[in-house]
Protein backbone atom coordinates (compact mmCIF):
# COMPACT_ATOMS: atom_id res chain seq x y z
CA UNK A 1 0.00 0.00 0.00
CA UNK A 2 1.54 3.51 -0.87
CA UNK A 3 1.45 5.53 2.08
CA UNK A 4 2.61 8.79 3.51
CA UNK A 5 2.94 9.12 6.82
CA UNK A 6 2.95 12.15 8.69
CA UNK A 7 4.71 13.75 11.87
CA UNK A 8 3.33 14.40 14.58
CA UNK A 9 1.22 18.19 16.08
CA UNK A 10 2.99 20.79 16.69
CA UNK A 11 2.96 23.53 19.31
CA UNK A 12 5.31 26.37 18.97
CA UNK A 13 6.38 30.15 19.87
CA UNK A 14 6.54 32.55 17.29
CA UNK A 15 10.60 32.96 16.37
CA UNK A 16 11.02 29.20 17.33
CA UNK A 17 12.08 27.25 14.27
CA UNK A 18 10.28 23.74 13.07
CA UNK A 19 11.05 20.75 10.97
CA UNK A 20 8.17 18.81 10.05
CA UNK A 21 8.40 14.98 7.79
CA UNK A 22 6.83 12.96 5.50
CA UNK A 23 8.01 9.11 5.03
CA UNK A 24 7.12 7.51 1.86
CA UNK A 25 6.01 3.37 1.62
CA UNK A 26 4.95 1.46 -0.63
CA UNK A 27 6.60 2.81 -3.61
CA UNK A 28 9.51 4.16 -5.17
CA UNK A 29 10.43 7.04 -3.41
CA UNK A 30 12.39 8.67 -5.67
CA UNK A 31 10.17 8.48 -8.38
CA UNK A 32 7.81 11.15 -8.04
CA UNK A 33 7.81 14.56 -6.41
CA UNK A 34 6.53 14.92 -3.56
CA UNK A 35 4.38 18.56 -2.71
CA UNK A 36 3.07 20.36 0.52
CA UNK A 37 -0.09 21.89 0.88
CA UNK A 38 -0.95 24.10 3.64
CA UNK A 39 -4.40 24.53 5.09
CA UNK A 40 -5.59 27.52 7.00
CA UNK A 41 -8.21 26.53 9.58
CA UNK A 42 -11.69 26.58 7.62
CA UNK A 43 -10.40 27.80 4.69
CA UNK A 44 -9.40 25.44 1.22
CA UNK A 45 -6.40 23.90 0.26
CA UNK A 46 -3.14 26.40 -0.80
CA UNK A 47 -0.32 24.76 -3.08
CA UNK A 48 3.09 26.12 -1.14
CA UNK A 49 5.63 24.19 -3.56
CA UNK A 50 7.22 20.34 -4.73
CA UNK A 51 10.56 18.70 -4.39
CA UNK A 52 12.02 15.84 -6.28
CA UNK A 53 13.50 13.44 -4.36
CA UNK A 54 16.11 12.03 -6.61
CA UNK A 55 17.87 15.56 -6.80
CA UNK A 56 15.97 17.60 -4.77
CA UNK A 57 15.00 20.34 -7.22
CA UNK A 58 12.40 22.19 -5.80
CA UNK A 59 9.27 24.62 -7.40
CA UNK A 60 7.97 27.29 -4.88
CA UNK A 61 4.99 29.10 -4.76
CA UNK A 62 5.47 33.19 -5.16
CA UNK A 63 2.91 32.42 -2.23
CA UNK A 64 5.96 31.47 0.22
CA UNK A 65 8.62 33.73 -0.69
CA UNK A 66 11.41 32.44 1.29
CA UNK A 67 8.84 31.47 4.20
CA UNK A 68 9.66 27.88 4.23
CA UNK A 69 12.31 25.27 3.13
CA UNK A 70 12.04 22.04 1.31
CA UNK A 71 14.48 19.44 1.78
CA UNK A 72 14.61 15.50 1.11
CA UNK A 73 16.44 12.59 2.47
CA UNK A 74 16.06 9.86 -0.20
CA UNK A 75 17.83 7.26 1.90
CA UNK A 76 15.03 7.24 4.08
CA UNK A 77 12.48 8.20 2.21
CA UNK A 78 11.17 11.52 4.28
CA UNK A 79 10.69 14.64 2.77
CA UNK A 80 11.16 17.68 5.02
CA UNK A 81 9.08 21.02 4.70
CA UNK A 82 10.76 23.50 7.47
CA UNK A 83 10.92 27.31 9.15
CA UNK A 84 13.71 29.40 10.27
CA UNK A 85 11.30 31.40 12.38
CA UNK A 86 7.66 30.72 13.14
CA UNK A 87 4.91 33.37 12.92
CA UNK A 88 1.30 32.94 14.18
CA UNK A 89 -0.07 32.98 10.85
CA UNK A 90 1.95 29.89 10.07
CA UNK A 91 -0.93 27.98 12.25
CA UNK A 92 -2.81 25.74 9.95
CA UNK A 93 -2.23 21.76 8.87
CA UNK A 94 -0.18 21.06 6.05
CA UNK A 95 -0.20 18.06 4.05
CA UNK A 96 2.34 16.45 2.08
CA UNK A 97 1.31 14.57 -1.34
CA UNK A 98 2.20 12.13 -3.92
CA UNK A 99 2.55 14.33 -7.41
CA UNK A 100 1.60 11.77 -10.58
CA UNK A 101 0.60 12.49 -13.82
CA UNK A 102 1.79 15.75 -14.62
CA UNK A 103 1.03 17.36 -11.84
CA UNK A 104 -1.85 15.66 -9.66
CA UNK A 105 -1.53 14.67 -6.23
CA UNK A 106 -3.06 11.32 -5.96
CA UNK A 107 -1.68 10.40 -2.54
CA UNK A 108 -1.79 12.28 0.26
CA UNK A 109 -0.77 12.23 4.28
CA UNK A 110 -2.78 12.61 6.82
CA UNK A 111 -1.27 15.98 7.99
CA UNK A 112 0.25 17.85 10.76
CA UNK A 113 -1.37 20.89 12.68
CA UNK A 114 1.29 23.29 13.06
CA UNK A 115 0.05 25.58 15.92
CA UNK A 116 1.86 28.95 16.67
CA UNK A 117 1.23 31.22 19.65
CA UNK A 118 2.58 32.79 22.39
CA UNK B 1 -1.65 32.48 -10.96
CA UNK B 2 -4.48 30.98 -12.84
CA UNK B 3 -7.50 31.55 -10.47
CA UNK B 4 -10.25 28.79 -9.90
CA UNK B 5 -13.65 30.33 -8.89
CA UNK B 6 -16.15 27.12 -7.96
CA UNK B 7 -19.62 27.70 -7.31
CA UNK B 8 -21.97 27.79 -5.68
CA UNK B 9 -20.06 28.00 -2.26
CA UNK B 10 -22.55 25.84 -0.65
CA UNK B 11 -25.28 23.39 -2.06
CA UNK B 12 -28.08 20.93 -0.42
CA UNK B 13 -29.49 18.25 -2.04
CA UNK B 14 -31.89 15.29 -1.41
CA UNK B 15 -30.63 12.06 -1.09
CA UNK B 16 -30.82 10.20 -4.23
CA UNK B 17 -30.84 13.37 -6.35
CA UNK B 18 -28.14 14.94 -8.57
CA UNK B 19 -25.49 17.37 -7.46
CA UNK B 20 -23.77 19.77 -9.62
CA UNK B 21 -20.78 21.48 -8.96
CA UNK B 22 -18.93 24.25 -11.20
CA UNK B 23 -15.68 25.36 -11.58
CA UNK B 24 -13.77 28.13 -13.66
CA UNK B 25 -10.36 28.68 -14.45
CA UNK B 26 -9.22 32.13 -15.12
CA UNK B 27 -7.55 30.29 -18.38
CA UNK B 28 -7.01 27.84 -20.07
CA UNK B 29 -5.59 24.40 -18.60
CA UNK B 30 -5.78 22.22 -21.71
CA UNK B 31 -2.12 20.89 -22.34
CA UNK B 32 -2.28 21.02 -26.83
CA UNK B 33 0.33 18.59 -27.22
CA UNK B 34 -1.44 15.88 -25.54
CA UNK B 35 -4.91 17.35 -25.55
CA UNK B 36 -5.45 16.77 -21.78
CA UNK B 37 -7.01 19.36 -19.14
CA UNK B 38 -5.21 19.84 -16.55
CA UNK B 39 -7.80 19.71 -14.06
CA UNK B 40 -8.48 17.40 -10.72
CA UNK B 41 -11.52 17.31 -8.33
CA UNK B 42 -11.21 16.20 -4.76
CA UNK B 43 -13.13 15.44 -1.55
CA UNK B 44 -12.51 16.19 1.59
CA UNK B 45 -14.49 14.97 5.21
CA UNK B 46 -13.65 17.39 8.26
CA UNK B 47 -10.24 15.50 9.73
CA UNK B 48 -9.33 14.45 6.86
CA UNK B 49 -7.12 14.89 3.70
CA UNK B 50 -8.56 16.22 0.61
CA UNK B 51 -9.42 12.59 -1.60
CA UNK B 52 -8.67 12.81 -4.99
CA UNK B 53 -11.88 11.42 -7.10
CA UNK B 54 -11.36 12.84 -10.49
CA UNK B 55 -7.93 14.20 -12.84
CA UNK B 56 -7.30 14.78 -16.13
CA UNK B 57 -10.77 16.67 -15.65
CA UNK B 58 -12.86 13.14 -16.41
CA UNK B 59 -10.82 10.33 -15.62
CA UNK B 60 -12.22 8.69 -11.98
CA UNK B 61 -9.59 7.82 -9.74
CA UNK B 62 -9.55 4.05 -9.08
CA UNK B 63 -12.17 3.32 -6.54
CA UNK B 64 -14.35 6.12 -6.70
CA UNK B 65 -17.65 5.01 -7.69
CA UNK B 66 -19.03 5.63 -10.78
CA UNK B 67 -21.70 8.14 -9.77
CA UNK B 68 -18.87 10.39 -9.74
CA UNK B 69 -18.36 12.24 -12.97
CA UNK B 70 -16.12 15.46 -14.43
CA UNK B 71 -16.87 17.08 -17.39
CA UNK B 72 -15.89 20.36 -18.95
CA UNK B 73 -13.98 22.21 -21.54
CA UNK B 74 -12.33 25.61 -22.24
CA UNK B 75 -12.07 26.93 -18.45
CA UNK B 76 -15.38 25.24 -17.69
CA UNK B 77 -15.77 22.15 -15.47
CA UNK B 78 -18.14 20.48 -13.34
CA UNK B 79 -18.41 17.57 -11.13
CA UNK B 80 -21.49 15.63 -10.90
CA UNK B 81 -22.94 13.31 -8.17
CA UNK B 82 -25.87 11.80 -10.37
CA UNK B 83 -27.13 10.21 -7.30
CA UNK B 84 -26.41 11.87 -3.55
CA UNK B 85 -25.84 9.28 -0.76
CA UNK B 86 -25.21 10.24 2.98
CA UNK B 87 -21.82 9.45 2.85
CA UNK B 88 -20.89 12.03 -0.19
CA UNK B 89 -21.25 15.06 2.25
CA UNK B 90 -17.92 16.92 2.26
CA UNK B 91 -16.52 20.02 1.09
CA UNK B 92 -15.22 19.43 -2.35
CA UNK B 93 -12.44 21.46 -4.29
CA UNK B 94 -11.17 21.76 -8.23
CA UNK B 95 -7.41 22.11 -8.98
CA UNK B 96 -5.63 22.83 -11.71
CA UNK B 97 -2.26 21.45 -12.14
CA UNK B 98 -1.70 23.02 -15.66
CA UNK B 99 1.14 25.43 -14.63
CA UNK B 100 2.61 26.29 -10.87
CA UNK B 101 1.21 27.31 -8.52
CA UNK B 102 -1.18 24.47 -8.67
CA UNK B 103 -4.42 26.66 -6.98
CA UNK B 104 -7.17 25.33 -5.71
CA UNK B 105 -10.87 26.62 -6.02
CA UNK B 106 -12.70 27.70 -2.96
CA UNK B 107 -14.63 24.61 -2.18
CA UNK B 108 -18.33 23.65 -2.24
CA UNK B 109 -19.94 22.52 0.53
CA UNK B 110 -22.51 19.94 -0.25
CA UNK B 111 -25.45 19.08 2.50
CA UNK B 112 -28.33 17.16 2.20
CA UNK B 113 -31.67 18.52 2.09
Amino acid sequence: EVQLVQSGAEVKKPGESLKISCKGSGYNFISSWIGWVRQMPGKGPEWMGIINPADSDTRYSPSFPGQVTMSVDKSINTAYLQWSSLEASDTAMYYCARQVNGGYFDVWGRGTLVTVSS
Amino acid sequence: DIVMTQSPDSLAVSLGERATINCKSSQSVLYSSNNKYYLAWYQQKPGQPPKPLIYWASTRESGVPDRFSGTGSGTDFTLTISSLQAEDVAVYYCQQYYIPPRTFGQGTRLEIK
